[in-house]
């Protein structure tokens, strides 16, 4: 079982816009902001969406944005395109020993 | 460009060792923290180690601390990890991983290798 709680799955049409919650706990989304996003494609290597909640690598499409609400987080993708597709896995720093916890993963269909 | 290169995966018995490499370029190596992520099949990402850019400071998840050691040679770009007393649920795609900070402390990765596979089966 993961650290982190995310849906398994969210889908939408082209053009929406759908956002995909990751909840944890004051140990880690709720104590830090060192929340980052991640999207992998099947077959391929993951790659940074978002990190430190808020902020989106150079050059990345401003249709991805982060935010943060107590303990949870979350992804918002808007104006969906068929190459959205993909599993997105949110991760964050901890207090624990163990440093860093993703979630499970969610899979995002784009209908 | 940012490259990452993994070798060294393979096909390893419970108990045995490996080690794996990741040759680094296209950025100043030694300026940047590195990590190692794995993914078993058909699971999510887990989180393994991370150094320093110096390589003065190691971080391990619980699952691999004692077994596991990384490692860093800034002189030929080079990071690996070191894994003994491997098991079954170690099997897994192996990343390489850039950090977006120097010191490692809040792993964030930037830029990812395309993986190596470590299979632990008798």
């Amino acid at each position: 079982q993961s650290a982190l709680t995310q849906p398994a799955s969210v889908s939408g049409s082209p053009g929406q816009s759908i956002t995909i919650s990751c909840t944890g706990t004051s140990s880690d989304i709720g104590g830090y902001n060192y929340v980052s996003w991640y999207q992998q494609h099947p077959g391929k290597a993951p790659k940074l969406m978002i990190y430190d909640v808020t902020n989106r690598p150079s050059g990345l499409s401003n249709r991805f944005s982060g935010s943060k609400s107590g303990n949870t987080a979350s992804l918002t993708i808007s104006g969906l395109q068929a190459e959205d597709e993909a599993d997105y896995y949110c991760s964050s720093y901890t207090s624990s020993s163990t440093r860093v916890v993703f979630g499970g993963g969610t899979k995002l269909t784009v209908l | 460009e940012v490259q990452l290169l993994e070798s060294g995966g393979g096909l390893v018995q419970p108990g045995g060792s490996l080690r794996l490499s990741c040759a680094a370029s296209g950025f100043t190596f030694n300026t940047y923290a590195m990590n190692w992520v794995r993914q078993a099949p058909g699971e999510g990402l887990e989180w393994v180690s991370s150094i320093s850019g110096a390589g003065g400071t190691t971080h391990y998840a619980d699952s691999v601390r004692g077994r596991f050691t990384i490692s860093r040679d800034n002189s030929k770009n080079t990071l690996y990890l070191q894994m003994n007393s491997l098991r079954v649920d170690d099997t897994a795609i192996y990343y390489c991983a850039k950090d977006f900070r120097t010191s490692g402390s809040f792993p964030t990765l930037t830029h990812w290798g395309q993986g190596t596979l470590v299979t632990v089966s008798s």
